[in-house]
């Protein structure tokens, strides 16, 4: 069974950084791309960017909302994905999936709020 | 960047009868090499996570109750509930997995009437 565990979510300042993380069992961690995916408070789902496989060199790429402001990257050896959140913005406030979108399998998600 | 349109933006249908949404979206996700249309559609209840209904536009996953169906190809998809359940209230998105910035719906909440 596929199983995507997030932490790290918290309440940070606006400017402030958070780190997420997310475990993942149930299959092989190393053949996917992953996705992170947000949704703000009473929102729709917005995609916020996504890491490919080794096969397909560990590409990288955002949504414009966050280019420049968050990182993301993954440790194969230990099967987890990871969003670095930098310069944060009252707007990112929300709750943070780390997915295989297309794929079964969600996280229960971790909750970011930005907030003086 | 692809632009998803899902139309209702809500609707409410009687138990057991049908429901429709459609989706539309600004290009065509139908990738001309394999024929295959790179459209998912979500179903996310209140509180939960969302859930992958049907990947390639109409592939069923696994687990899924055979009254949830997905069609169309190119620009115009639709994901129907033959007969209403309760249990099927929920939020329903679509998304393509076409290209990258990979775009959702803004979503069709779906309600008993």
């Amino acid at each position: 069974e596929v199983q995507l565990v997030e932490s790290g979510g918290g309440l940070v300042q606006p400017g402030g950084s958070l780190r997420l993380s997310c475990a993942a069992s149930g299959f092989t961690f190393s053949d996917h791309y992953m996705d992170w995916v947000r949704q703000a408070p009473g929102k729709g789902l917005e995609w916020v960017g996504r890491t490919r496989n080794k096969a397909n060199s560990y590409t990288i790429q955002y949504a414009a909302s966050v280019k420049g402001r968050f990182t993301i990257s993954r440790d194969d050896s230990r099967n987890s994905l990871y969003l670095q959140m930098n310069s944060l913005k009252t707007e990112d406030t929300a709750m943070y999936y780390c997915t295989r979108l297309g794929l079964p399998g969600w996280g229960q998600g971790a909750l970011v709020t930005v907030s003086s | 960047d692809i632009v998803m349109t899902q139309s209702p933006d809500s609707l409410a249908v009687s138990l057991g009868e049908r429901a429709t949404i459609n989706c539309k979206s600004s290009q065509s996700v139908l990738y001309s090499s394999n024929n295959k249309n790179y459209l998912a559609w979500y179903q996310q209840k209140p509180g939960q996570p969302p859930k992958l209904l049907i990947s390639w536009a109409s592939t069923r996953e696994s687990g899924v109750p055979d009254r949830f169906s997905g069609s169309g190809s190119g620009t115009d998809f639709t994901l129907a509930i033959s007969s209403l359940q309760a249990e099927d209230v929920a939020v329903y998105y679509c998304q393509q997995c076409y290209s990258t910035p990979l775009t959702f719906g803004q979503g069709t909440k779906v309600e008993i009437k």
